[in-house]
């Protein structure tokens, strides 16, 4: 079964500094999506970023980007200029094509930043 | 769009009650997600339907929950009789279809039984 493991449960950053949130994940498939999704403190999940596994190159959106690494099965999110809206709880996940195509959810890492 | 819409965004009641959560998907989505998020176990998929149909409901705790689509712009997710370990945020979802990568939130429904 897949899992995915985000080892930091909380970060904290200085605004307009850069901070990475790691997270890993385990499988045997070779075609799957991962994500990242933020949930402030009104609670909507908020889709940040995503990637497929077949393309090399790494997502970004803004000043958020990933740093994928598919043979290592890590899949890091980069935010840059970090600003005080981003503070918030961010989940990693995966979705493959098997298992009944469901997405696999991380426990989490709490962002705090501080002004 | 007005994206995912879910209701009553709080919910307080008393053990033994019947709850009844309510969602309506994205128009044009085939695929809806039920999500249970709690502290000690954070985010669980108890269920999810494509085209309305149930595909896999394996997440569903235990048989005093219960979920319905009766079509495509509407679904319900019902706990009868509610516990106070029932207590979380409720989350629904919605995707285009059971393939396509992306699930689009709703903003949850936080539960509360006392």
């Amino acid at each position: 079964a897949q899992t995915v493991t985000q080892s930091q449960p909380e970060m904290s950053v200085q605004e307009a500094e850069t901070v990475t949130l790691s997270c890993t994940y385990d499988t045997s498939e070779s075609d799957y999506y991962l994500f990242w999704y933020k949930q402030p403190p009104s609670r909507q999940m908020i889709l940040v970023i995503r990637q497929e596994a077949y393309k090399q190159q790494n997502a970004t959106e803004n000043r958020f980007s990933v740093n994928f690494q598919k043979a290592a099965k890590s899949f890091s999110l980069k935010i840059s200029d970090s600003q005080l809206g981003d503070a918030a709880m961010y989940f990693c996940a995966y979705k493959g094509n098997t298992g009944g195509f469901k997405t696999i959810f991380g426990a989490g890492t709490r962002l705090f930043v501080k002004a | 769009d007005a994206g995912v819409i879910q209701s009553p965004r709080h919910e307080v009641t008393e053990m033994g009650q019947e709850v009844t959560l309510r969602c309506k998907p994205i128009s044009g989505h085939n695929s809806l997600f039920w999500y249970r998020q709690t502290m000690m176990r954070g985010l669980e998929l108890l269920i999810y339907f494509n085209n309305n149909v149930p595909i896999d409901d394996s997440g569903m705790p235990e048989d005093r929950f219960s979920a319905k689509m009766p079509n495509a712009s509407f679904s319900t997710l019902k706990i009868q009789p509610s516990e106070p370990r029932d207590s979380a945020v409720y989350f629904c979802a919605s995707s285009f279809d059971i393939l396509q990568e992306t699930q689009y939130f709703g903003p949850g429904t936080r539960l509360l039984v006392l």
